[in-house]
């Protein structure tokens, strides 16, 4: 099977960083994807990492180790409208399916 | 270009009731997953048709079943609903099957099912 966690939910100030740290455990890995989830919609696509290194797409990174089962997903210059869920998914290379953690909810304050 | 789109985007049964979900996958992606998300927790994986093939099945009983169409969009259907068969299901689209390196899932809206 699969495990992967997640932290269940955190808090930032709009302007400051915050990190979302994934780990996980699997054979046969075949990539990370990062989701965007605002309450009640669909999850959105972030990022996708199936080499180690640190990928950027404007204020969001996401960064992968695979000797370590471990990504985070990097948000900078916080505004409110980041407010949401944020989820981690492991693709193996057998399955044709993600696994999804359950998921980081983050309150972005004033 | 059109997204991934569901139809219904919200549906109430009565439990024992079937249910007929559609998806629509982008266009030029020919592999169409569907999960199951129950509110506050993260999707779960119930199958995925590659080519109009089942590629994968999750863990989830035999009252559940898809086919994908020639026009590679797909149907999920769920019969004798149960209470706890409420939750928001997605269809997430990809060119490839998902198996494949450098393949990419895209979401739809959702349909939100409620059985009462």
């Amino acid at each position: 099977g699969q495990n992967i966690d997640q932290p269940t939910e955190m808090t930032a100030t709009e302007g400051a960083i915050v990190q979302i740290n994934c780990t996980y455990q699997t054979s046969g890995f075949n990539g990370l994807f990062w989701y965007q989830q605002h309450a009640g919609e669909a999850p959105t696509f972030l990022s996708y990492n199936v080499l180690d290194g640190l990928e950027e797409k404007g204020r969001f990174s996401s960064f992968l180790s695979r000797s370590k089962g471990y990504s985070y997903l990097l948000l900078k210059e916080l505004q409110m409208k980041d407010s949401a869920s944020y989820l981690c998914a492991v693709k193996k290379a057998a399955g044709n399916k993600l696994t999804f953690g359950g998921g980081t909810r983050v309150l972005v304050k004033p | 270009d059109a997204g991934v789109t569901q139809s219904p985007t919200h549906l109430i049964k009565t439990r024992g009731q079937h249910v007929t979900l559609r998806c629509s996958p982008i266009s030029g992606h020919k592999s169409v997953s569907w999960y199951q998300q129950v509110l506050g927790q993260g999707p779960q994986f119930i199958f995925q048709y590659y080519e109009k093939e089942e590629r994968g099945r999750g863990n989830f009983p035999d009252r559940f079943s898809a086919r994908q169409f020639p026009n590679y969009s797909s149907e999920l259907n769920v019969n004798a609903l149960l209470l706890g068969d409420s939750a928001l299901y997605l269809c997430a689209s990809s060119f490839r099957a998902l198996s494949s390196l450098n393949t990419e899932a895209f979401f739809g809206q959702g349909t939100r099912l409620t059985v009462v």
